[in-house]
């Protein structure tokens, strides 16, 4: 979809158990978004990054979830100790400046929970 | 922050005849509203955007309209085909920052 590769599809984890979710935005693009999506509902921000920097992390959890954009490699979004309600899809996108640019959006990454 | 709304949840039309999708928004600042589709489980893929700057664009069978004064702006298809059958989401940002998705509206073209 448009480019940005996010592994994996899908991923299943125990309660308490930790979920690593990897993102590789376009090639040339800088700038990493990531959304979360419940069932039937439209995507809701978590945390914006550039290489090595978080630039708005307004809509993460305080707790238990992080996120990182390193110089080299995907970006990741980890999510410790896993609950029932972390259950969702969770979609990266990348866009390539600090302007107006559209976002694209990879296939996203279905996290279940048992 | 930012308040997205979209109309209707759900809307199906006929084929051939035109859908129309309207969403406002509440921050003044914001300056940039995309459209995205959505098929059962893709991501969201970009069909159009539009700008602060600009009152209407088209593209082929689509259109978006905004009405920077009222806060609103509206999606138009024509023209529609089963394949236009998703959810689709408006989004508006200031600039490079995050989107505020809209709820989706499910659409079904009735062949």
């Amino acid at each position: 979809n448009a480019g940005v590769m996010q592994n994996p599809r899908h991923l299943v984890r125990r309660r308490g158990q930790e979920a690593r979710l990897r993102c590789s935005p376009m090639k040339g693009h800088s700038h990493v978004y990531w959304y979360r999506q419940l069932p039937e509902e439209g995507l809701k921000f978590m945390v914006y990054l550039q290489k090595e920097n978080i630039i708005d992390e307004s809509g993460m959890p305080k707790e238990r979830f992080s996120a990182e954009f390193p110089k080299e490699g995907p970006s990741i979004l980890r999510i410790q100790q896993v609950v029932r309600g972390d259950s969702a899809a969770y979609f990266c996108a990348s866009s390539p400046g600090t302007d107006i640019r559209p976002q694209h959006f990879g296939d996203g990454t279905r996290l279940s929970i048992l | 922050g930012e308040n997205v709304e979209q109309h209707p949840s759900t809307l199906s039309v006929q084929e051939g005849d035109s859908a129309v999708i309207k969403c406002t928004y509440s921050d003044s600042a914001s300056n940039y509203f995309p459209w995205y589709k959505q098929e059962l489980g893709k991501g969201p893929q970009l069909i159009i955007d539009i700008r602060s700057n600009v009152g209407e664009k088209k593209d082929q069978r689509i259109a978006v309209t905004l009405n920077k004064t009222a806060k609103h702006f509206s999606l138009h298809i024509t023209e529609t085909q089963p394949e236009d059958s998703a959810v689709y989401f408006c989004a508006a940002s200031r600039g490079a920052n995050n989107l505020f998705f809209g709820t989706g509206t499910r659409l079904t073209v009735i062949p």
